[in-house]
């Protein structure tokens, strides 16, 4: 089936920073989108991308959707403590029904 | 709050029994999907329905079914609960059937545990 390999799988950063995150895949996708997981809570959508080559922000979030529709960025500018968590994106496929298939996630973790 | 609703949070079973999970999707939404978090699988979409009928079946086990009433709420019932079913259970809306971009809102799940 189809996959999305997310990278990294973990970062460690300081407060501050800025973070890249990214999703590539061997099938083309319809829309991205990026949601972020606290522990024990439901991802939380952060960013939705519907066009090839969009560029959306949202606060100290940007995301892209690639040209060829394979692949997506996440980027978060001057990293604060809140941001802690896991950071997923998710495609769905050109055709059919609203199956969306995740990435494996970046967990980020902080350092005041 | 994403206006997704599931209940319970928290469900705790034996091995070989059956149980019910509850999502009321958000206001105006007609789409329902389920899906499953485990640490070996990561997130997976088990099933969508529509407006009450089945749309998309994903790695659903036969064990599992799955239901959306006339109020658009949904019920996941799992069946001969295994030891590997414990996961984390979240259900998703979203206005749409399927077609085009449709941004899919979750819950904040239901996590079940099967000793």
């Amino acid at each position: 089936g189809q996959q999305l390999n997310q990278s990294p799988q973990s970062m460690f950063i300081q407060e501050g920073e800025d973070v890249s995150m990214n999703c590539t895949s061997s099938s083309i996708f319809n829309t991205w989108l990026w949601y972020k997981q606290d522990p024990g809570e439901g991802p939380v959508l952060l960013i939705a991308l519907y066009k090839a080559g969009e560029l959306t922000s949202n606060g100290r979030l940007t995301a892209q959707f690639g040209i060829t529709r394979k692949d997506s960025f996440l980027n978060i500018s001057a990293s604060i403590p809140s941001d802690v968590g896991i950071y997923f994106c998710a495609g769905l496929p050109l055709q059919g029904a609203q199956k969306l298939v995740f990435g494996q996630g970046t967990r980020l973790t902080i350092n005041p | 709050d994403s206006g997704v609703t599931q209940t319970p949070k928290h469900l705790i079973t034996a091995t070989g029994q059956r149980v019910t999970l509850r999502c009321s999707p958000r206001s105006g939404d007609l789409s329902v999907y389920w899906y499953q978090q485990s640490l070996d699988q990561g997130l997976q979409f088990l099933i969508q329905y529509y407006n009450g009928e089945e749309r998309a079946k994903g790695n659903i086990l036969e064990r599992f079914s799955a239901q959306q009433f006339p109020d658009l709420h949904s019920e996941l019932n799992l069946s001969s609960l295994e030891l590997g079913d414990s996961a984390l259970y979240f259900c998703a809306s979203s206005v749409k059937a399927g077609k085009g971009t449709d941004t899919q809102y979750f819950g904040p799940g239901t996590r079940l545990t099967v000793l």
